[in-house]
């Protein structure tokens, strides 16, 4: 079965400071999203990568899928407390059987 | 438009008691999901409903949870009897259909097992 692993597990980053955040999976990637969770509350989504080299900006936050679309990294540029949460790769396995990766907690130090 | 309703927020209970929770996704959302999201990991799917259908339920441990989606709408998940390991907040999410990559989320029930 497909797994993704994300790294770092946690981080802690002054404010302003960029940032990075991998997710590797084991197999090939049909379609990877990016969901951020806020401590409690559901998750939100906030991109979708499908093809190989293909790079997305939302704000000041840009995921980016690697060419053998078996990996994909979010950067945060100039990191602020509101982007604090848990960040959250998924994918679809296969006929839409989506899973997630075990996600990266962020706190941004004021 | 409203957002994923889900209730209740939190719960308490005992092992071997039993505890429901109800979900009530977009308005006009066909696909409905619940996970299950345990202390420190990624949320798991325990079931995926298409309509009043369910897509899959591999991940659901069947023998004590399950699962209904009434007329298509809103959803029922239980647990009987509940385990200590079963502690973990329960999300719901929908889509306009099983195609669509971007799900909504609710803000979970957060479940304590005693």
């Amino acid at each position: 079965s497909q797994e993704l692993e994300q790294s770092p597990q946690s981080l802690i980053v002054q404010e302003g400071k960029n940032l990075t955040i991998n997710c590797t999976s084991s197999k090939t990637l049909y379609g990877l999203y990016w969901y951020k969770q806020k401590y409690g509350e559901g998750l939100i989504f906030l991109m979708m990568l499908q093809k190989g080299g293909e790079e997305k900006s939302h704000e000041k936050i840009t995921a980016k899928l690697d060419e053998k679309k078996q990996q994909s990294s979010l950067h945060i540029t100039a990191s602020q407390p509101s982007h604090a949460g848990i960040y959250l790769c998924g994918a679809d396995s296969g006929t839409y059987k989506y899973i997630f990766g075990t996600g990266t907690r962020l706190k941004v130090l004021a | 438009e409203a957002g994923v309703a889900q209730s209740p927020r939190y719960k308490i209970i005992e092992k071997r008691q039993s505890v429901a929770f109800w979900c009530n996704p977009i308005s006009g959302h066909a696909t409905l999901y619940w996970y299950q999201q345990i202390l420190g990991q990624g949320p798991k799917l325990l079931i995926q409903f298409q309509n009043n259908g369910v897509v899959d339920d591999s991940q659901l441990p069947k023998d004590r949870f399950s699962a209904e989606r009434l007329k298509g709408v809103d959803s029922t998940l239980k647990i009987q009897p509940a385990k200590l390991e079963d502690s973990a907040v329960y999300l719901c999410a929908s889509t306009r259909d099983v195609a669509f990559y971007e799900q909504y989320f609710g803000p979970g029930t957060r479940l304590t097992v005693t």
